[in-house]
């Protein structure tokens, strides 16, 4: 069974400066999907990148950007220059290639971007 | 600009009634998910299909909820007799499958009092 853990519940950071969200996962698997979703006041569950676990190199989507760590099953995401518009809840979820599609989420992480 | 539709946005009903949820996915796509989110549990998966065939609802209470698509532009969730425990926030997404990216909708905000 997959699960996925994001370790924390609540983070803050200052209007223009990095912030790294946490995640782990475990599964038995090697071929996966890991993705990072935004969900703001608005409730919009939105995609913010997509990994491919075959893929050694890292997924960018202009600031935003993942470190991916296949062997210690790690998948933080990274916002640079954070804007107002970035918080939001931040979900990561992982779904199996081939087998099952459902998404498997983590508890979020609730970010603050302070001006 | 496809995107997933969802109806109702908010609804609050009585204990007992029956409430019904609607979803169009994308146009194209085939797989289609039906998720709960509450602060307790989370986003939960309580069904899923492709071209239209249940292949997972296990995270569905069976006594009282019930999944289906009429066609390829429908999905529909039931619950019935709602229950308090049962407000929640429920999500339709879709998707192509073979990882690609799943797109939600805006949720329907359930409240049964």
């Amino acid at each position: 069974a997959q699960t996925v853990t994001q370790s924390q519940p609540e983070m803050s950071v200052q209007e223009a400066e990095t912030v790294t969200l946490s995640c782990t996962y475990d599964t038995s698997e090697n071929n996966y999907y890991l993705f990072w979703y935004k969900q703001p006041p608005s409730r919009q569950m939105i995609l913010v990148i997509r990994q491919e676990a075959y893929k050694q190199q890292n997924a960018t989507e202009n600031r935003f950007s993942v470190n991916f760590q296949k062997a210690a099953k790690s998948f933080s995401l990274k916002i640079s220059d954070s804007q107002l518009g970035d918080t939001a809840m931040y979900f990561c979820a992982s779904h199996l290639r081939g087998g099952s599609e459902k998404l498997v989420f983590g508890k979020g992480t609730k970010l603050t971007v302070n001006p | 600009d496809a995107r997933v539709t969802q109806t109702p946005r908010d609804k609050v009903t009585e204990m007992g009634q029956e409430v019904t949820m609607r979803c169009q996915p994308i146009l194209g796509h085939n797989t289609v998910f039906w998720y709960r989110q509450t602060m307790m549990q989370g986003l939960e998966l309580l069904a899923y299909f492709r071209n239209r065939a249940p292949l997972d609802d296990s995270g569905m209470p069976k006594d009282r909820f019930s999944a289906e698509m009429p066609d390829a532009t429908l999905a529909t969730l039931k619950i019935q007799p709602s229950e308090p425990r049962d407000s929640a926030v429920y999500f339709c997404a879709s998707g192509t499958g073979q990882g690609n990216t799943i797109y939600f909708g805006e949720g329907s905000w359930l409240t049964v009092v």
